[in-house]
């Protein structure tokens, strides 16, 4: 099975600031990348497929990078509703498909 | 529009079986992949198992032979059922859509999901 390795764990971020959520992957998945936020108490919705790939609706201050193991998320200006948690998910091998443990992401 | 909803129980007893319902609208489970996926309170998300549009099962070898998936068309149902539960099985379980091409697959709609606690 592939390992999703995602990191911060924990992040605190100001209002208009940029922030960064890396994922790294136990071995190529040559961008087979979903990003997904969830707000508490809700489920997950998607932000970006296929790495870089902005899921519709979705505002264009997230944008997706990477490739081989190492992908990233960004946000640009941050805003109060991007208070979350983020989680990476690979489908490039499966079954499984596999989600990394995720980014819980805080105002300062 | 496509909809999703869990039902199932609240409470399930120590080795005991959980079953839980995923009826779905706006699509038919002939055209749409239904998964399974769960998170542990205030942790990540764990994929369980899939039901393919083909009629086809997948499962998280994690599960090992304690997990089925199964469905009826007719009544646009999917359904979870595992057995020997554990304390450490207590989790939101959602169901949820999967849109699946060549290139892509990602989960396009989710369930609200069904909090279950595994009691002993």
């Amino acid at each position: 099975d592939i390992q999703m390795t995602q990191s911060p764990a924990s992040l605190s971020a100001s209002l208009g600031e940029t922030v960064t959520i890396e994922c790294r992957a136990s071995e190529d998945i040559y961008n087979g990348l979903a990003w997904y936020q969830q707000k508490p108490g809700k489920s997950p919705q998607l932000l970006i497929y296929n790495a870089n790939s902005l899921h519709t609706g979705v505002p264009s201050r997230f944008s997706g990078s990477g490739s081989g193991t190492q992908y990233s998320l960004k946000i640009n200006s941050l805003q109060s509703e991007d208070v979350a948690s983020y989680f990476c998910q690979q489908y490039y091998n499966y079954p499984p498909y596999t989600f990394g443990a995720g980014t819980k992401l805080e105002l300062k | 529009q496509v909809q999703l909803k869990e039902t199932g129980p609240d409470l399930v007893q120590l080795t005991q079986t959980l079953s839980i319902t995923c009826t779905v609208s706006g699509f038919s489970l002939t055209t749409y992949n239904v998964h399974w996926v769960r998170q542990p309170p205030g942790k990540g998300l764990e994929w369980m198992g899939a039901m393919w549009n083909g009629g086809g099962t997948d499962y998280n070898s994690a599960f090992k032979s304690r997990l089925s998936i199964s469905r009826d068309t007719s009544k646009s149902q999917v359904f979870l059922k595992m057995n020997s539960l554990q304390t450490d099985d207590t989790a939101k379980y959602f169901c949820a859509s999967l849109m699946y091409t060549t290139d892509y697959h990602y989960f396009d709609y989710w369930g609200q999901g069904v909090m279950v606690t595994v009691s002993s």
